[in-house]
């Protein structure tokens, strides 16, 4: 079974509907990202989360919203779904740094690819 | 802000071409991280390397090198004997530290090169 997993892995949905994204992982990760991509622009942070109570907003987060629901668990909620959304999200995982402050890898889920009409 | 280039949009080659992948980056930080990453057909990323600011010495995996070189600010890739399985979209990525080294988590990614392998 994968370590990261995302719901659904394709949608479509009109302008102005509320979705949600979801991601779980059983890495036992504490930290958790939200990346958008977009043709020819390479991957963009959209928010992070380093642990179920610290949640931070990334490069991109207008328009989006997130929920930890838990240690294992990261969503992202369009709130009013634009045309301009339309990309592929991945959600990625990272351990803790630890003592040694060394970089941690991220993981990345399979993506969602969402069309917004 | 730091930032990341790849300034190689697509790159085709014949297979058993060697082919190297440029990244160049910027960052105002002494402790940094960088990366590599694989985008298959499929769409899944996968990860290649990781490599720190301290280290600047050059890793080879299988077919697979990197060279970094701090005097210029790039991490390059270069895939020996290339393979059609090679093909795919490959990410430089840079997240930056603190000085203790403790990353901030947050990467920042290059727009990411397409490469095709024809048979």
């Amino acid at each position: 079974d994968a370590d990261v997993t995302q719901t659904p892995r394709n949608r479509i949905t009109k302008t102005g509907k509320r979705i949600m994204l979801e991601c779980s992982q059983t890495k036992g990760h504490d930290r958790m990202y939200w990346y958008r991509q977009d043709p020819g622009l390479g991957l963009q942070l959209i928010y992070y989360s380093f642990d179920v109570k610290d949640i931070n907003k990334g490069e991109i987060s207008d328009g989006y919203s997130v929920s930890r629901q838990a240690q294992a668990k990261f969503s992202l909620s369009l709130e009013s779904a634009i045309p301009n959304q339309t990309a592929l999200y991945f959600c990625a995982t990272s351990d803790w740094p630890g003592a040694q402050g060394e970089q941690e890898t991220q993981y990345f889920g399979p993506g969602t690819r969402l069309l917004v009409l | 802000a730091q930032k990341v280039t790849q300034a190689q949009t697509e790159i085709s080659v014949v297979e058993k071409e060697d082919v190297t992948l440029d990244c160049v980056y910027e960052t105002r930080d002494t402790t940094y991280y960088l990366f590599w990453y694989k985008q298959p057909p499929s769409g899944e990323l996968v990860f290649l390397i990781r490599r720190n600011s301290f280290d600047e010495q050059n890793e080879i995996s299988g077919r697979y090198s990197w060279n970094f070189q701090k005097s210029t600010s790039s991490f390059n890739f270069t895939i020996t004997a290339s393979q059609v399985v090679d093909s795919a979209v490959y990410f430089c990525a840079l997240s930056e530290a603190e000085a203790g080294g403790t990353s901030y988590g947050k990467l920042t990614f290059g727009q990411g090169t397409i490469l095709t392998v024809h048979p």
